[in-house]
């Protein structure tokens, strides 16, 4: 089945900063990958879709890479900002197009 | 635009009850999903709706959970019985693709406390 892996332990930057979260899977390489961000009591939001063949993706202040060769997908904030503290998911889906999440990742934007 | 509607927002019930929680998807959205999320982890799918067939049930586990969605429409997720382990968040989305390669939209959720 497809392991998705995101660093477990919260992000703490300063504002102003770039954040860089990170999203690492095994097996089976996706056709795309998202993020997410979820607040607290809240469902995930979707940010960022990117396929396989695009090699990054912006979006305002977000920027998407994926790797295909690495497996490995960054998430950039720039310029972050203390309402970017949330936890951000990546999802992708396994070779029966079922979708997977990762565990998430807590980013806190300290003013 | 209406989001994904969910009730109730809370539930606390003793194990070995029954429960059930709905879900209003946005309007023309032909696909459908329930997620258990746990907390720390990420979401679990359970079960994926294409209008009223299933697509994916694979890991809903079904001597326990069952779900339905009439008319291609709103959807209802069943716990019975429940247990302890069944304590989670319950998370609906929808989305106008037949998969996640297009924007999924989740409603805020149902919290489930098995005592």
């Amino acid at each position: 089945s497809q392991k998705i892996e995101q660093n477990s332990e919260a992000l703490n930057i300063q504002e102003g900063k770039t954040a860089t979260l990170t999203c690492n899977y095994t097996n089976y390489s996706p056709a795309y990958l998202q993020w997410y961000r979820q607040d607290p009591g809240r469902g995930p939001v979707f940010l960022l879709l990117i396929r396989e063949n695009e090699k990054e993706k912006r979006k305002e202040r977000l920027k998407v890479t994926f790797d295909t060769t690495l497996k490995q997908s960054l998430f950039h904030i720039t310029a972050s900002q203390p309402a970017d503290s949330a936890t951000y998911l990546c999802a992708l889906p396994n070779n029966f197009n079922k979708f997977y999440f990762g565990s998430g990742t807590k980013l806190n934007v300290k003013p | 635009e209406a989001g994904v509607a969910q009730s109730p927002r809370y539930k606390i019930i003793e194990k070995r009850q029954s429960v059930a929680f709905w879900c209003n998807p946005i309007s023309g959205h032909a696909t459908l999903y329930w997620y258990q999320q746990i907390l720390g982890q990420g979401p679990k799918l359970l079960i994926q709706f294409q209008n009223n067939g299933v697509v994916d049930d694979s890991q809903l586990p079904k001597d326990r959970f069952s779900a339905e969605r009439l008319k291609g429409v709103d959807s209802t997720l069943k716990i019975q019985p429940a247990k302890l382990e069944d304590s989670a968040v319950y998370l609906c989305a929808s989305s106008l693709g037949r998969n996640m390669n297009t924007e999924a939209f989740f409603g805020q959720g149902t919290r489930l406390t098995v005592v």
